[in-house]
């Protein structure tokens, strides 16, 4: 399995800023995956991240509202743009375990734009 | 492409009633399948998975099993507990897909003393 621990845990943020979501892994892992959890709703995907390449965005995702870096196996970041109360949702990211097969996933960040 | 429904909630339970959670699932491959539990405030743990026909899926006396020819993977628990309030999801990961994962719609389990 991967242990994912995400920073921070709840931001209540102004609209029109922006808010850097930190994703933390404690074992190499060649994929990860960053999801918007809707109030009451399921999760999306919004984009794939893999070390060393850009990132992968879902239809109705792109990287000007939701840049992701990933600058080595273990880290990764997702910065919401621009936020308006829209973008209020939990965010989550998630890895593969070592045998690829099964995601795990982070604790979430809690996101509420005022 | 994937996709995953799963019965609509709340489902509304006593306590030491049976559970049952329908997943019906529509993929191109051949997918692994998996049930997730968000309790309230949490992210999403992993709670059991199939891999492949006919495998079950078990734990903490939650059972599933991949269903090829009905194309489904309905968690079951014979007597749950006040504890398993939570929300279930019902996914799947296609490995021509990246392993990506496809969620349903999530179900929502309100268990009562």
């Amino acid at each position: 399995s991967a242990v994912i621990s995400q920073k921070p845990s709840r931001d209540i943020c102004q609209r029109g800023t922006s808010l850097t979501i930190q994703c933390q892994v404690d074992s190499q892992v060649t994929m990860m995956f960053w999801y918007r959890q809707q109030p009451g709703q399921s999760l999306t995907l919004i984009a794939t991240a893999n070390q060393g390449s850009e990132a992968t965005y879902e239809s109705g995702f792109v990287i000007d509202k939701f840049p992701i870096s990933r600058p080595n196996l273990t880290f990764s970041t997702l910065t919401v743009s621009n936020m308006s109360p829209e973008d209020s949702s939990i965010y989550l990211c998630s890895a593969n375990g070592g045998n690829q097969e099964t995601q795990y996933f982070g604790p979430g960040t809690r996101l509420l734009v005022l | 492409g994937d996709s995953v429904t799963q019965m609509e909630g709340p489902v509304t339970l006593s306590e030491e009633a049976c559970l049952t959670i329908n997943c019906t699932y529509t993929a191109t491959g051949y997918p692994s399948l998996f049930w997730y539990v968000q309790y309230p405030g949490e992210g999403l743990q992993l709670l059991l998975k199939a891999t492949k026909a006919d495998d079950k899926g078990s734990n903490k006396g939650f059972e599933a099993t991949y269903r090829k020819e009905t194309t489904s993977f309905h968690l079951e628990k014979g007597s749950v507990q006040v504890s398993d309030s939570a929300v279930y999801f019902c996914a799947l990961s296609d490995k021509a897909a990246g392993n990506k994962l496809t969620f349903g719609g999530g179900t929502r389990v309100l268990v009562k003393p």
